[in-house]
């Protein structure tokens, strides 16, 4: 079993929707949770990271975790087309062990 | 913000050559880490450092070695480069190894070996 999963999309919507981003992990030692934005050919830009379940709001990012469920969302509401990227979860503990998802690939159509 | 410096957004190398690739950080961060990231592969860890001429292989070190004599530089060589060594490479910082703090990464280095 894969410690991070993550539905590659692609994901297409119209601009303007909220859009809805998941990721399932198996871990249960996984302390700190992120969200990452990559534009292609770019590195991976943080968007969000918190360490408690529940709802983290950010402008039109929302990051929400259910650790009892070993589930994270990120929610983006009103969506432009400079959305349009790959987003990563990532999971960490301790200060050295990082784990990624593969990415889905949101494209925002105008 | 945090800063992570990738000396090359591109470089094409040839097989055998011994390869530089490095990386700055401003944020006087701790602990560095080298990934590489292939389509279907998503990232994978091939070394980090949590000080000054410390370092750890990560699940990929094969290959490849690090050099780490400054907090703020960290780099990754790539000892007779091979074409299966094609990828993109990341650079990430992240602070401490008290406070657990998330990563920030490098615009990257895209690496051909022909």
């Amino acid at each position: 079993q894969k410690e991070v999963e993550q539905d590659p999309g692609p994901l297409s919507v119209p601009e303007g929707a909220i859009v809805s981003l998941n990721c399932t992990y198996s871990n249960s030692a996984f302390q700190y949770f992120m969200w990452y934005r990559q534009y292609s050919r770019k590195g991976p830009e943080l968007l969000m990271y918190t360490y408690s379940s529940g709802n983290k709001e950010d402008g039109r990012f929302t990051a929400q975790v259910d650790k009892s469920s070993k589930y994270i969302s990120l929610f983006i509401r009103d969506s432009q087309p400079s959305d349009s990227a790959t987003y990563l979860c990532s999971y960490g503990y301790n200060f050295n062990k990082f784990y990624f998802g593969s990415g889905t690939k949101l494209n925002v159509k105008p | 913000d945090v800063k992570v410096t990738q000396s090359s957004r591109y470089l094409v190398k040839r097989t055998g050559e011994k390869v530089f690739l490095e990386c700055v950080q401003d944020m006087d961060h701790e602990n560095m880490f080298w990934y590489r990231q292939d389509p279907g592969l998503g990232l994978r860890l091939i070394y980090f450092s949590y000080d000054v001429k410390m370092k750890e292989k990560g699940d990929i070190p094969e290959g490849y070695s690090v050099s780490r004599e400054k907090k703020e530089r960290f780099s990754l060589i790539l000892e007779s480069a091979s074409t299966n060594q094609t990828s993109m490479y990341l650079c990430a910082s992240s602070s401490d190894r008290v406070n657990n703090q998330p990563q920030h990464f490098g615009d990257g280095t895209r690496l051909s070996i022909l």
